[in-house]
């Protein structure tokens, strides 16, 4: 069984650009949760999809923003990109109420 | 919310070590799970263990939902080990499944 897969892996942007960050949950799950783990401030939660729909958001400016499809992959968009940004970008899939799976990050650089 | 802490935030074992890892949650929680991740930054898990005590080789853990904790042990620690690992807590509210700040370990040789 395929795990959880995002991409790219790795990124460097520029301040003010915009990135997509994609993850495709493994097969089954309808559940997708998207982390932010900067440097020194742990695993902070960003977004939870589940059968296409927001169900939750954390404490983040509306220029973080995603989507899930209905094949349940999900993109994560972050506009107008800052300094701080700079994180690994972490999702996770499930079914709902049952354990989450980690796909690898997608490391994200911005200069 | 839900607050979730981790003790010791740093351990430090030599090889062939046992040790025990513990984590304090602030209210009743549907799911518990401890995670490893490694150097490279990937997230492993560990155990999903809302109550109860599983074992999986030289780790086992045991949550004890009434009192709020959950303790992970390893067993004749290897260099492999080291990482950082978390406890994450998932409440009934909004199923988001939320992290301690983690607990560093590093096992010399």
């Amino acid at each position: 069984e395929a795990g959880v897969t995002q991409s790219p892996t790795h990124l460097i942007k520029t301040r003010g650009q915009q990135v997509t960050l994609r993850c495709s949950p493994i097969s089954g799950h309808t559940s997708v949760y998207w982390y932010q783990q900067a440097l020194g401030l742990g695993l902070q939660f960003l977004l939870w999809y589940d059968e296409g729909e927001e169900r939750n958001r954390g404490n983040f400016p509306p220029r973080f923003s995603g989507r899930q499809f209905p094949n349940y992959s999900s993109e994560l968009n972050v506009n107008a990109l800052e300094l701080e940004d700079s994180a690994l970008y972490l999702c996770a899939s499930s079914l709902l109420n049952s354990p989450l799976h980690f796909g690898n990050g997608t490391r994200l650089t911005v200069t | 919310g839900i607050q979730v802490e981790q003790s010791p935030p740093d351990l430090i074992l030599q090889e062939g070590a046992n040790s025990t890892l513990r984590c304090n949650f602030s209210d009743s929680v549907n799911n518990l799970q401890w995670f490893h991740q490694n150097p490279w930054g990937q997230l492993i898990n560990l155990f999903y263990i809302p109550s109860g005590t599983k074992q999986n080789g030289r780790l086992s853990a045991t949550t004890v939902a009434t009192e709020r904790y959950s303790l992970l042990y390893i067993s004749s620690s290897q260099t492999t080990d080291s990482g950082v690992y978390f406890c994450a807590v998932l409440t009934g509210a909004n199923s988001k499944l939320t992290f301690g700040k983690g607990i560093t370990l590093s096992v010399r040789p």
